[in-house]
C-alpha cells in the first residue's frame, strides 16, 4: 500500500539557518510527489510538486526538493530560512489513479529569533 | 475569485447528532474532495465528488456521506457522531480532465474545525 512516512516530528531552527525536511514514500509506480505548508488555523498551501523530469524542482517562497528514486526520498530544502516559515508541512504522494493524496504525518517547524 | 470557500468554520456538537459541513469550490473547478485531519495528524481522504456522484472513496464507514450539487458546491454529512469524528475537515477542489488527475491543480479551503463532545 502507499504510504508516506515524515520521519522528524519537530524541527527547530535559527532564522537563517538551512532547513531540510525528510519525505520517504512507499509506492509501486511513477509517483507523484508533493509538499505542502499549513499554518495555524489555515488550510494547505502547495509548495511545490514533482511529476516527471527534473528531480530538482523549484517552488514557491525560496523552497526546493530533491526526488531521489534510489533512496524513495522527496526531501524539502530551503537554503536560509525566515521566521515566517514557522508551520506545519506535509509531504504527500498521490494515489488512486490520482485523484487522491496520501499525506505523512506531517513535521512542524519551529524558527528561533 | 475567493477560492475554496468551507462554512462553518468552527462547529460544535454532542455525540450522537449529525452535522452538515459545506463547500463551494474555486471558480472554473468541478471536482471537490473531503479531507479529514484528526489533531496531530496528516490529512486522510474521506471521499471525492465529480458529475454529483461520489467517484472515489477512503477508508471512512457509511456514516460519512457527500453530496455535489449542480453549481459543483458539495456538503458532507457525519451521522451518530463519535468523539473521534473530532478533526478539522478539508474540502478541495480541482478542475476536470488533467493528465495529472485531480491532485495536478487542488486548492484547498480553510477547513471547518468540529468538535464532538
Amino acid at each position: 500500500a502507499q504510504s508516506v512516512t515524515q520521519p522528524d516530528i519537530h524541527i527547530t531552527v535559527s532564522e537563517g539557518a538551512s532547513l531540510e525536511l525528510r519525505c520517504n514514500y512507499s509506492y509501486g509506480a511513477t509517483p507523484y510527489l508533493f509538499w505542502y505548508v499549513q499554518s495555524p488555523g489555515q488550510g494547505l498551501q502547495l509548495l511545490l510538486k514533482y511529476f516527471s523530469g527534473d528531480t530538482l524542482v523549484q517552488g514557491i517562497k525560496g523552497f526546493e526538493a530533491e526526488f531521489k528514486r534510489s533512496q524513495s526520498s522527496f526531501n524539502l530544502r530551503k537554503p536560509s530560512v525566515h521566521w515566517s516559515d514557522a508551520a506545519e508541512y506535509f509531504c504527500a504522494v498521490a494515489s488512486g489513479g490520482y485523484n487522491k493524496l496520501i499525506f505523512g504525518a506531517g513535521t512542524r517547524l519551529a524558527v528561533h529569533p | 475569485d475567493a477560492g475554496v470557500t468551507q462554512s462553518p468554520t468552527h462547529l460544535i456538537k454532542t455525540r450522537g447528532q449529525q452535522v452538515t459541513l459545506r463547500c463551494s469550490p474555486k471558480s472554473g473547478h468541478d471536482t471537490v474532495s473531503w479531507y479529514q485531519q484528526a489533531l496531530g495528524q496528516g490529512p486522510q481522504f474521506i471521499f471525492q465528488y465529480y458529475e454529483e456522484e461520489e467517484r472515489q472513496r477512503g477508508n471512512f464507514p457509511d456514516r460519512f456521506s457527500g453530496h455535489q450539487f449542480p453549481n459543483y458546491s458539495s456538503e458532507l454529512n457525519v451521522n451518530a457522531l463519535l468523539l473521534g469524528d473530532s478533526a478539522l475537515y478539508l474540502c478541495a477542489s480541482s478542475p476536470s480532465g488533467l493528465a495529472g488527475g485531480s491532485v495536478e491543480t487542488q486548492y484547498f479551503g480553510p477547513g471547518t474545525r468540529l468538535l464532538v463532545l
